[in-house]
């Protein structure tokens, strides 16, 4: 099975920061990732597949880059709705989630 | 606009099953699967499964082989997930989400509001 490990686990941030978030897979995944964003009570939310291909009406404030083994989700600019948990998930071989990261208010 | 509506909370007992429906809508149903992906608690994401909506293909998380079948119903282009030998720690919130095809796996575009089962004696 491919492992999925997403860094930090928490991340504290204000309103305009510059936001990163890596995934690493344990086996190459070529391109095959997407990230989601999941605010509490919700559903998540797609934000980007293919590693790089923002989702149709997703901010373009949301950028995601990386290919094999390591990718990053970048948020250029947070905003106050981007307070939320994010996860990346690979879709190479069947389909693993990251264990999540929770971007907080500084 | 797509829709995948999915029914209510469920309570059971540990042994017991459950079944939990998601009803698409504003798409060809039979264009993509569907895949089920569970969260407990406090916890991130685990994948389920995933099922054909074209021909009843499925594939399960291993974990899940043989307490798990998902099945659909073409004619009223809804989705099942059924789980048995419930178990406490089955416990979780519930979602169907449309997947969408990469190379050997899915992402999933659209989701499902999700369904609470809770398993308690």
């Amino acid at each position: 099975d491919i492992q999925m490990t997403q860094s930090p686990s928490t991340l504290s941030a204000s309103v305009g920061d510059r936001v990163t978030i890596t995934c690493r897979a344990s086996q190459s995944i070529s391109s095959w990732l997407a990230w989601y964003q999941q605010k509490p009570g919700k559903a998540p939310k797609l934000l980007i597949y293919k590693a790089s291909s923002l989702e149709s009406g997703v901010p373009s404030r949301f950028s995601g880059s990386g290919s094999g083994t390591e990718f990053t989700l970048t948020i250029s600019s947070l905003q106050p709705d981007d307070f939320a948990t994010y996860y990346c998930q690979q879709y190479n071989t069947l389909e693993t989630f990251g264990q999540g990261t929770k971007v907080e208010i500084k | 606009q797509v829709q995948l509506v999915q029914s209510g909370a469920e309570v059971k007992k540990p042994g017991a099953s459950v079944k939990v429906s998601c009803k698409a809508s504003g798409y060809t149903f039979t264009s993509y699967g569907i895949s089920w992906v569970r969260q407990a608690p406090g916890q991130g994401l685990e994948w389920m499964g995933w099922i054909s909506a074209y021909n009843g293909n499925t594939n399960y998380a291993q974990k899940l082989q043989g307490r798990v079948t998902m099945t659909t119903d073409t004619s009223t282009s809804t989705a099942y997930m059924e789980l048995r030998s419930l178990r406490s720690d089955d416990t979780a919130v519930y979602y169907c989400a449309r997947a969408v095809e990469g190379d050997l796996g899915y992402y999933f575009d659209y989701w499902g509001q999700g369904t609470l089962v809770t398993v308690s004696s």
